[in-house]
């Protein structure tokens, strides 16, 4: 059974940073791409970031480039996200996504990231 | 601003049907990309209700299907159900974006 563990989240200051992390099990974590997706208070989904089972390629959306990096490490059955220059608007429960051809399969609880001084 | 755009909420009474809208452009649904669909009851995690377009992952009921034309999409709900009171939202690849995208979200009230 395919399970999804976020972890990480917590209340920052603007400019400050975190770290996120993503335990996967139930699955054969290195064959597949995984995401990381937000939604922020009072607004939609907003799709981050995505990387590769392999760890290449990654990509990111506009809003975060430059000042968040994912990584996964297939050894653990883990993804994270480095957030960093976070911003009041960076605001949002943020979940991990198993990715497949036919859309994001499976997702986590998420974990609530707060950028407030 | 999404580069899919959805209707901002819908509403029905139990029974009837609802049609959700995602309406793209030519760099995303238009380019022939697929569209899936996502349901987030308040306060869980979204859930895929529809990939590829109208394809129901196991477990999703019939009442939910989808369909595709031109640069647009759309999510039917027929013989609504006060479960169904939720936020649904499309998602496509862009490739102005280089990535992939979901719409604004709608929000589905059972009278």
């Amino acid at each position: 059974q395919v399970h999804l563990v976020e972890s990480g989240g917590g209340l920052v200051k603007p400019g400050g940073s975190l770290r996120l992390s993503c335990a996967a099990s139930g699955f054969t974590f290195s064959d597949y791409y995984m995401s990381w997706i937000r939604r922020a208070p009072g607004k939609g989904l907003e799709w981050v970031s995505y990387i590769s089972g392999p760890g290449t390629p990654i990509y990111y959306a506009d809003s975060v480039k430059g000042r968040f990096s994912i990584s996964r490490d297939n050894a653990k059955n883990s993804l994270y996200l480095q957030l960093n220059s976070l911003r009041a608007e960076d605001t949002a429960v943020y979940y991990c996504g198993r990715d497949t051809e036919v859309g994001t399969d499976h997702w986590g609880q998420g974990t609530l990231v707060s950028v407030s001084s | 601003q999404s580069e899919l755009t959805q209707p901002p909420s819908v509403s029905g009474a139990p029974g009837q049907t609802v049609t959700i809208s995602c309406t793209g452009s030519s760099s995303n649904i238009g380019a022939g990309y697929t569209v899936h669909w996502y349901q987030q009851l308040p306060g869980t995690a979204p859930k895929l209700l529809i990939y590829s377009v109208n394809n129901r992952p196991s477990g999703v009921p019939d009442r939910f299907s989808g369909s595709k034309s031109g640069t647009s999409a759309s999510l039917a709900i027929t013989g609504l159900q006060a479960e169904d009171e939720a936020d649904y939202y499309c998602q496509s690849y862009d490739t102005s974006l280089s990535g992939r995208v979901f719409g604004g979200g709608t929000k589905v009230t059972v009278l």
